[in-house]
C-alpha cells in the first residue's frame, strides 16, 4: 500500500507569488492534516481537514488556505509568499477526524524556498 | 496543550542504551505521551505512546513516574541509523492536532 504522498517534492518561488501544494492520503484515510517545519524546528499544525470539512485550523495567517477533494486528497495554497515561508511542508493522514497519536501517518513533505 | 522540555541534543556510542528525557509539568488527566522519530528530509515516525507506567514495543520502552510530569524514551543499544530528531509529544489522545517541540538530536557515533 502507498503511504502518504506529496507533491512536488521540491518547489523554488518568488517572494509575492502564490503556491499549490498536494496530499494524497492513504487509501481509506479521510482525515489530512497540514504541518509547516521550518529549519530547526518542530512541525507546526496549520490545517486539518475531514470529509472536505476544515475541523482545525492553527496560527497562520490568512495568506494560508486548504481544501479537501471528495477523494480524499487535499491541496494547501499559500499566496503572497514571503521569504519565511520557506520550509518542510508535511501532510499526514489518519482514518477518522480524531486519532490516537499513533494513528497519523506523515508523508515525506515539499521543501518549499521562497526567494 | 501542555509544554514539554527535552534536551536539544545527545551524543551516543553504537550498541549503548540511550535514554531521552521529557518534562511536562503541565500534564493533564486525560493527555498521552508520544514519540515521534524524523529523519532528515522525512515526516515524523511515530515510535511509542503510553499513559502511565511503562510501554514497551519492538524499537523502545517508555517509562513514565507515577506523577506523569516527566517521561523517559529508552532505546536499546542504538545503531548509526537511529540517529534523528526525537519529539516527545504531550496531548489528548483524539487531538486533531499534535504539537511537537525543538526535539532532541541524537547522534549515534561509530
Amino acid at each position: 500500500d502507498a503511504g502518504v504522498t506529496q507533491s512536488p517534492t521540491h518547489l523554488i518561488k518568488t517572494r509575492g507569488q502564490q503556491v499549490t501544494l498536494r496530499c494524497s492520503p492513504i487509501s481509506g484515510h479521510k482525515s489530512v492534516s497540514w504541518y509547516q517545519q521550518v529549519l530547526g524546528q518542530g512541525p507546526q499544525f496549520i490545517f486539518q481537514y475531514y470529509e472536505k470539512e476544515e475541523r482545525g485550523r492553527g496560527n497562520f495567517p490568512d495568506r494560508f488556505s486548504a481544501r479537501q477533494f471528495p477523494n480524499y486528497s487535499s491541496e494547501l495554497n499559500v499566496n503572497a509568499l514571503l521569504l519565511g515561508d520557506s520550509a518542510l511542508y508535511l501532510c499526514a493522514s489518519s482514518l477518522a477526524d480524531w486519532a490516537s497519536n499513533y494513528g497519523y501517518t506523515f508523508g515525506s513533505g515539499t521543501r518549499l524556498t521562497v526567494v | 496543550l501542555a509544554k514539554t522540555t527535552q534536551p536539544i541534543s545527545m551524543d551516543s556510542y553504537e550498541g549503548q542504551e540511550v535514554n531521552i528525557t521529557c518534562s511536562h509539568n503541565n500534564i493533564a488527566t486525560n493527555d498521552y505521551i508520544t514519540w515521534y522519530q524524523q529523519f532528515p528530509s522525512q515526516g515524523p515516525r511515530f515510535i511509542i505512546q503510553g499513559y502511565k507506567t511503562k510501554v514497551t514495543n519492538e524499537v523502545a520502552s517508555l517509562f513514565i513516574p507515577a506523577d506523569r510530569k516527566s517521561s523517559t524514551l529508552s532505546l536499546p543499544r542504538v545503531s548509526l541509523s537511529d540517529t534523528a530528531v526525537y519529539y516527545c509529544l504531550v496531548g489528548l489522545t483524539g487531538a486533531n492536532n499534535l504539537f511537537f517541540g525543538t526535539g532532541t538530536r541524537l547522534t549515534v557515533i561509530p
